[in-house]
């Protein structure tokens, strides 16, 4: 199957820092990428749709100045949380699809676990 | 109605059980149908594609049930490995963001 890496794979940092987080797709090119977030015992909630070349959409209640979104190549995409506060904690994954737009097969990266303290 | 639904569990088992797990989805111009696994603590990975006509990898049979919209998950002779919680996901419809049911939480138990 096609292989989504993430970077950094945790991170904590003190309240009021912002954080960068990296999606790649290493062996294919992803025009679409997708930001989730994940509390503990929660199912995943869509962040935000990173669109290559263009701005992301982001989902109903999702800041977009807080949750900033760069997806600068079919292969990379950055998710920076500005301003980080404890209720951001949590972790993040990103997917990339692969295939026929509509009926595309998302692979996930392994996730960030982000700690603001 | 959410567009993706799946019966929370937990569905706890015996080792070598068979456990089936059903979802429904409400959109009927849905294209595309996913199985993926989510261990605890772990991002979601790809269990298997559903098909009109079925698919069966070892263990695992997965169905689609276009006329009654839902799709289901069969897994014979659990083993402890098995336990994890198992999300359906649905894709196209006139969307090309992918929806996720909000899993179905497995416990294989000795």
């Amino acid at each position: 199957g096609a292989v989504v890496s993430q970077h950094p794979s945790w991170v904590i940092c003190k309240s009021g820092t912002s954080v960068k987080i990296e999606c790649r797709s290493l062996d294919f090119q992803a025009t679409t990428m997708f930001w989730y977030r994940q509390f503990p015992k929660q199912s995943l909630m869509l962040m935000a749709t990173s669109n290559e070349g263009s701005k992301a959409t982001y989902e109903q209640g999702v800041e977009k100045d807080k949750f900033l979104i760069n997806h600068a190549s079919l292969t990379l995409s950055t998710l920076t949380v500005t301003s980080a506060h404890p209720e951001d904690s949590s972790f993040y994954i990103c997917s990339g699809g692969l295939g026929l737009g509509g009926q595309e097969t998302q692979y996930f990266g392994p996730g960030t676990r982000l700690l603001v303290l | 109605r959410k567009e993706v639904e799946q019966d929370p569990g937990p569905f706890n088992v015996p080792e070598g059980a068979t456990v089936a797990f059903n979802c429904t989805y409400s959109n009927s111009a849905s294209q595309s149908f996913f199985w993926y696994r989510q261990d605890c603590r772990k991002e979601p990975k790809l269990l298997m594609s559903v098909y009109s006509s079925g698919n069966e990898d070892g263990r695992f049979t997965a169905q689609l049930n276009r006329a009654s919209q839902y799709i289901s998950l069969l897994i014979r002779d659990s083993k402890l490995s098995d336990s994890a919680t198992y999300l359906c996901v649905v894709n196209g419809g006139g969307s090309y963001i992918p929806t996720f049911g909000r899993g179905t939480s497995l416990i294989v138990h000795p």
